[in-house]
């Protein structure tokens, strides 16, 4: 089944650390994005892609960082310069017509 | 600029309807709806691109206004799995080439 995975569900990091969060699909989606989202709030923007090689910052990209090597893969990796990142970090991918999300992967600072 | 999703919660029966609403300052391009269980990925539901469009799924249709500044979501003799949080998505333009959420409405179906 085509459909994206984000790995790992749940990861905690130490002050201080860099973590890298993997997002992989099969869709054969050109387009994709990593959005934040804080407990009761909506989703915003991190980064995204429309073609590989190519990325954009979103609205709250300080901190963050991305590559876009491969079609099916866009990793997020969340600096020591991002103060507050614990938060729910959904990737998506889309055709244009809407999105398809992963699962999330629930990020902790300890 | 965000898109407004009003109400910010509702509580419901089951059988009752609800509408949920998303507005913006300026005409959008599109307009598409997600539903999100607690602890999980939205879910795509529908998406709406021509002013004055409606589309349905099944008890749970949308519309959007013939000025495209308004969309509503209906949902209609509500289930007890309609519970999660609605976002509407938004794009100004056809090469935004990313979408604006809303901040979502917590929706809460009783038995």
């Amino acid at each position: 089944d085509g459909g994206i995975t984000q790995s790992p569900k749940y990861l905690f990091r130490k002050e201080g650390q860099n973590v890298t969060l993997s997002c992989e699909q099969n869709l054969n989606h050109d387009a994709m994005y990593w959005y934040r989202q804080d407990p009761g709030q909506g989703l915003r923007l991190i980064y995204y892609s429309q073609i590989v090689n190519d990325f954009q910052k979103g609205d709250i990209a300080e901190g963050y960082s991305v590559s876009r090597e491969k079609k099916e893969s866009f990793p997020l990796t969340v600096t020591s310069a991002q103060k507050n990142p614990t938060a729910f970090y959904l990737c998506a991918s889309s055709i244009g017509v809407g999105y398809t999300f992963g699962s999330g992967t629930r990020l902790t600072v300890v | 600029q965000q898109p407004v999703q009003s109400p910010q919660a509702v509580i419901l029966r089951e059988g009752e309807d609800a509408v949920i609403n998303c507005s913006s300052s300026k005409a959008l391009y599109s307009v598409h709806w997600y539903r999100q269980k607690h602890g999980e990925a939205p879910v795509f539901l529908m998406i709406l691109l021509k002013g004055g469009e409606q589309k349905g799924h099944e008890k749970i249709s949308a519309s959007f206004n013939e000025k495209k500044q308004q969309s509503s979501l209906y949902l209609t003799a509500s289930q007890l799995s309609y519970s999660g949080t609605y976002f509407c998505g938004t794009e100004w333009n056809t090469n935004a080439g990313k979408s604006t959420f809303g901040d979502g409405t917590t929706l809460t179906v009783k038995p």
